[in-house]
């Protein structure tokens, strides 16, 4: 059984582009929430995807927007990069009170 | 507000227990977390304890946790090289898939 997978595993923009990181789910499990972890700090949440629809938000600007498929999956989507964008982007999965980390996307902006 | 607050560094021999702690400042978290991150990994999950105990054991590792003084330690026995990491405390303040508040996270260094 796969658990929580993600891709890119590594990326390079530079400011003002566009990026989209994917995160697909542990098998079972129907909601993602994503996290931005950048050096030497914790995961800082930015939002929960429910039955294909953002369930909470953390505080994080309208840049960052996301999707969720019928199929769990989800989308990650930031716009207008900024040099603090760069960081190590977290999807999580669960059930009940346990949530599962993928190994994230490593984005740097230059 | 919600705080986790953890100490930065932690050097042990190995063979020694480790001791990390935590305090939040939250009164209504429930679920309280301990994950481990290596080098260029994601979070693994190592173990959670529900705000109404006050003890949980799982094979090296033993939780314990102090409501009043709203304090968490994550003690690993018999630590070994392969323990080094960091590791951190995050907080939930309801139970099901809610959003964690982290700490900082706490860098774990076993001396051989």
């Amino acid at each position: 059984d796969a658990g929580v997978t993600q891709s890119p595993t590594h990326l390079i923009k530079t400011r003002g582009q566009q990026v989209t990181l994917r995160c697909s789910p542990k098998s079972g499990h129907d909601t993602v929430s994503w996290y931005q972890q950048a050096l030497g700090q914790g995961p800082q949440f930015i939002f929960q995807y429910y039955e294909e629809e953002e369930r909470q938000r953390g505080n994080f600007p309208d840049r960052f927007s996301g999707h969720q498929f019928p199929n769990y999956s989800s989308e990650l989507n930031v716009n207008a990069l900024l040099l603090g964008d760069s960081a190590l982007y977290l999807c999580a999965s669960g059930v009940g009170n346990e949530q599962f980390f993928g190994p994230g996307t490593r984005l740097t902006v230059l | 507000g919600e705080d986790v607050e953890q100490s930065l560094f932690l050097s042990v021999r190995e063979g020694d227990s480790s001791v990390i702690n935590c305090t939040y400042t939250d009164s209504s978290s429930t679920y309280l977390y301990w994950y481990k991150q290596e080098p260029g990994a994601g979070l693994q999950l190592l173990t959670y304890i529900f705000s109404n105990m006050d003890m949980k054991q799982d094979q090296r590792l033993t939780v314990l946790l102090n409501k009043k003084d709203k304090h968490l330690s994550l003690r690993i026995a018999d630590t070994q090289t392969g323990d080094s990491a960091i590791y951190f405390c995050a907080e939930s303040p309801t139970r099901g898939n809610t959003p964690l508040v982290f700490g900082k996270g706490t860098r774990l260094s076993v001396i051989a």
